[in-house]
């Protein structure tokens, strides 16, 4: 079946430091791959995504490129900050089984002023 | 304002008293699913429908029950509780176009407590 392994946390940072998570995957079809982004109290929300391999997604500061190589989709940002304290899911869906979805454990990051 | 909505937010009950927990999408999206959050464990999947009257099975179903019946709601149904059910559950839905997986949207959650 399909997986997703996350880089284990929790990780804590200073402000302005380099944010790395790293993300693996096993899957039996062509999966889109995702980031989303947990606050405290919240539900999830997409962070963001690629569709197909070499595809670069980003937002608000953060990149993460569709390596289909490594099998790997990890999570950038150069200079995080207090705001960017959350719990990260990597998840991907695959088109021939969409209805089915994988999510790895979550990576808490804090960031401390 | 494209939402999911999910009632109620938190819950106690005990053991074996049936409830249900409504999940309410106003995007028309086709997909909707359920999934627990539990330390440690991530997400994990209940169910999930592709369309009115389309449910299908995840990864840990046993317990739990769905009915899509309109195409907006998507209710989650435990017919007799155990403490082991006791988590954060969240309900999503996605659009669903035949080829592609698009990203989901998810509701606040619901913090159900069992004993």
């Amino acid at each position: 079946g399909d997986s997703v392994t996350q880089m284990e946390g929790p990780v804590t940072l200073s402000e302005e430091a380099f944010l790395t998570i790293n993300c693996t995957y096993t899957a039996t079809g062509y999966p889109s791959l995702f980031w989303y982004v947990q606050y405290p109290g919240e539900g999830l929300q997409l962070l963001l995504k690629a569709t197909k391999a070499d595809d670069k997604g980003s937002n608000k500061g953060f990149e993460a490129t569709y390596r289909k190589e490594t099998t790997s989709f990890h999570l950038e940002k150069g200079s995080v900050q207090v705001s960017d304290s959350a719990v990260y899911f990597c998840a991907l869906r695959t088109n021939t089984n969409a209805g089915k979805s994988t999510f790895g454990d979550g990576t808490t990051l804090t960031v401390k002023p | 304002e494209a939402q999911v909505t999910q009632n109620p937010r938190y819950l106690i009950t005990v053991t074996g008293k049936k409830l249900t927990v409504t999940c309410s999408q106003n995007m028309n999206h086709e997909y909707m699913s359920w999934y627990r959050q539990d330390p440690g464990l991530g997400l994990r999947q209940i169910y999930y429908s592709m369309n009115v009257e389309v449910t299908d099975k995840g990864d840990v179903p046993e317990g739990y029950k769905v009915s899509r019946k309109e195409k907006r709601n998507f209710p989650l149904i435990l017919e007799s509780p155990s403490p082991n059910q006791t988590s954060l559950y969240f309900c999503a839905s996605s659009p669903w176009t035949s080829g592609r997986a698009d990203e989901q949207y998810f509701g606040p959650g619901t913090r159900l407590t069992v004993t």
